[in-house]
């Protein structure tokens, strides 16, 4: 099966301009993460979606950061406007898991590295 | 969820038992524990995960303290394409957040 897909795989941009990743679940996951991942540190968890709802996103700095999940399947992610600190990889992934289950496993793509100048 | 402590860094030679422990001393009853690694410029990749019997799969053994305070992850025969960092999570029973730490980094030397 096809696994998690994410576009682009890397970014350069300058401080305060916008940017956008995409990612693809792997076809029937209900649940979508996308985390930051800075150099040297384990993934941070920045939201999660059951479907198209969000179910956590208290990590996510909303003052610059948006995700949405049109129709519970793509989500795009989006930086506006970016901060050198910005700079890291940002990773999706996408599990079965439901409300309630006691057990899971995620499904990484393989992230999309932004270099903020 | 509880917190874990594993040590930053690890080296094992090809071919030999590779054990990555984990100190989960909080852990409650209904948190599991999850291995998860990461292979250079890759994502995340799940391993295996228990609650507290011993758990084997293809890629590796899951040991965890009868007290469920401590755990290890044993790669039976470690390859050069097992180098990744190792990351041990904590996660309770309909949790909705993982939190991953800084992991172990195990070098594997041929």
């Amino acid at each position: 099966e096809a696994g998690v897909a994410q576009s682009p795989r890397y970014k350069i941009i300058e401080k305060r301009q916008s940017v956008a990743f995409w990612c693809n679940p792997i076809s029937g996951h209900a649940t979508l993460y996308w985390y930051q991942q800075i150099l040297g540190q384990g993934p941070k968890l920045l939201i999660q979606f059951q479907n198209n709802g969000v179910v956590d996103d208290s990590q996510l700095p909303k003052d610059r950061f948006s995700a949405e999940r049109l129709k519970g399947v793509d989500s795009t992610l989006k930086i506006q406007p970016a901060k050198l600190e910005d700079s890291a990889v940002y990773l999706c992934a996408s599990s079965l898991r439901l409300a309630g289950d006691t057990s899971y496993e995620q499904y990484f793509g393989p992230g999309t590295r932004l270099t903020v100048t | 969820d509880a917190k874990t402590t594993q040590p930053p860094s690890m080296d094992c030679a090809e071919g030999r038992a590779a054990n990555l422990p984990c100190n989960h001393s909080t852990i409650s009853g209904n948190e599991y524990v999850y291995w998860y690694r990461q292979i250079h410029s890759q994502g995340p990749q799940y391993i295996i995960h228990g609650l507290k019997n011993n758990e084997t799969n293809e890629m590796a053994s899951l040991i965890i303290t009868e007290d469920r305070k401590s755990s290890t992850l044993i790669l039976p025969h470690a390859t050069l394409r097992d180098t990744a960092v190792y990351y041990c999570i904590v996660k309770r029973t309909g949790g909705f957040k993982t939190i991953f730490g800084a992991g172990t980094r195990l070098f594997v030397k041929a």
